[in-house]
């Protein structure tokens, strides 16, 4: 159960769009539709972005979207403001009643 | 409003044993899969196990499996963690997270506790 893998960081100007990825194997991301994206903020708990590989939760901004090509999911954040500054994890579902977790991107807006 | 309350961390000695508790409230909780995500102080989020509605399914990650058990308790809008011989890479933050998606083991987690912060260290 080696962790999804994820960059250790991303930055990005407001206005502009980033893209962080999240790449694991054919036994988690790229066998099951179960994909999500959590961001968290210091001292705060994980808030969910993204579900489903691309559904997003209420409450979520559309300016947060997913994708996934084989083995690898996505998440892209369009217009980057201040308050995305945060950490973002991926993850996934991994068979036999298991889920896994990207190691975390920290986003930071410049 | 849904919410999730942990409860039951502590510090405890290597080898110790601790019940962590999660109260449940404004939701169906029968209806949702359940599970406890941990995370180390200044690292990532590391998931713990999963429980589905009626306690038919459960899963552990290979790190916690063999000395944690997972359960829940529908007529009180519980979930619990008992944690056994407790080791010093057990310290953490454990939150109780719920599915988004009733009757289903694993969509997404949409609701998130506080946190109860375990720590391990003799």
């Amino acid at each position: 159960q080696s962790a999804l893998t994820q960059p250790r960081s991303v930055s990005g100007s407001p206005g502009q769009s980033v893209t962080i990825s999240c790449t694991g194997t054919s036994s988690d991301v790229g066998g099951y539709t179960y994909v999500s994206w959590y961001q968290q903020h210091p001292r705060k708990a994980p808030k969910l972005m993204v579900y489903d590989v691309s559904e997003r939760p209420s409450g979520a901004p559309d300016r947060f979207s997913g994708s996934k090509s084989g083995n690898t999911a996505s998440l892209t954040i369009s217009g980057l403001q201040a308050e995305d500054e945060a950490d973002y994890y991926c993850c996934s579902y991994a068979g036999g009643y298991t889920v896994i977790f990207g190691g975390g991107t920290k986003l930071t807006v410049l | 409003e849904v919410q999730l309350a942990e409860s039951g961390g502590g510090l405890v000695q290597p080898g110790w044993s601790l019940r962590l508790s999660c109260a449940a409230s404004g939701f169906s909780f029968a209806g949702h899969a359940m599970h406890w995500v941990r995370q180390a102080p200044g690292k990532g989020l590391e998931w713990v196990s999963g429980i589905s509605g009626n306690s038919d399914l459960i899963g552990y990650a290979d790190s916690v499996k063999g000395r944690f058990i997972i359960s829940r308790d529908n007529a009180k809008n519980s979930l619990y963690l008992q944690m056994n011989s407790l080791r010093a890479e057990d310290t953490a933050l454990y939150y109780c997270a719920k599915v988004i998606k009733r009757g289903w083991f694993l969509s997404a987690f949409d609701v998130w506790g506080q946190g109860t912060m375990v720590t391990v260290a003799s």
